[in-house]
């Protein structure tokens, strides 16, 4: 299983932008770096993927490094419905979601 | 439209005992995966399938099995039923296999064991 390392919970003041880090040092050439969060008492949801470039989308924004070993998760404004889990995943073809324990992000109003 | 559902919402049953669990894709979809999530960690892979054919399984006993549908709804199983087993079982569902679909999960069904 491709290993992801996240921060066990990081703290963001509403409106402010937030940035989740995420390390992968063993990450190979054909993983996707997909992020998820999930809500209290929800299923996970989809936030954002990429492999190499940065990518942005309506939820987030990902900057992934330039030897791809790390990549952040940018959260612009931050509101209190973004209070959720993170997580970090590599996935490549063949490979299933393997879900780390993830970093719970509390949102200060 | 609808997105991933799942049956029973809640469920209470007792050690020793068996329990179906059953998922609905988002229609077009042809790929369900199961997780496990435990409180306080994060999901479990189980098992996936596309096109009614298993294409993955993670750590988990014999106990547990699965399987899918010619309309590609899934049931999970699971036998002999032990504490260890309470937990949150999602299911998600995916245009296909390739790393680059997106996971989109449903509620999931709270499985408690006494």
């Amino acid at each position: 299983d491709a290993k992801t390392t996240q921060p066990n919970s990081m703290e963001s003041n509403e409106e402010e932008p937030v940035h989740l880090p995420c390390n992968h040092s063993t990450i190979s050439g054909t993983d996707y770096i997909h992020w998820y969060r999930q809500l209290p008492s929800q299923g996970p949801e989809y936030v954002i993927h990429g492999l190499t470039s940065n990518v942005n989308n309506r939820m987030a924004s990902l900057a992934i490094a330039e030897d791809r070993k790390s990549s952040t998760l940018i959260l612009h404004r931050a509101t209190l419905r973004d209070a959720a889990v993170y997580y970090c995943i590599l996935r490549s073809t063949g490979n299933q979601f393997y879900f780390g324990t993830g970093t719970s992000l509390t949102v200060i109003p | 439209d609808a997105g991933v559902t799942q049956s029973p919402t809640h469920l209470i049953k007792t050690r020793g005992q068996q329990v179906t669990l059953r998922c609905s894709p988002i229609s077009g979809h042809k790929s369900v995966s199961w997780y496990q999530q435990v409180l306080g960690q994060g999901p479990q892979f189980i098992f996936q399938y596309y096109e009614k054919e298993e294409r993955g399984r993670g750590n988990f006993p014999d106990r547990f099995s699965a399987r899918q549908f010619p309309n590609y709804s899934s049931e999970l199983n699971v036998n002999a039923l032990l504490l260890g087993d309470s937990a949150l079982y999602l299911c998600a569902s995916s245009s296909g296999l390739a790393e680059i679909y997106e996971q989109y999960f449903g509620p999931g069904t709270r499985l408690t064991v006494t």
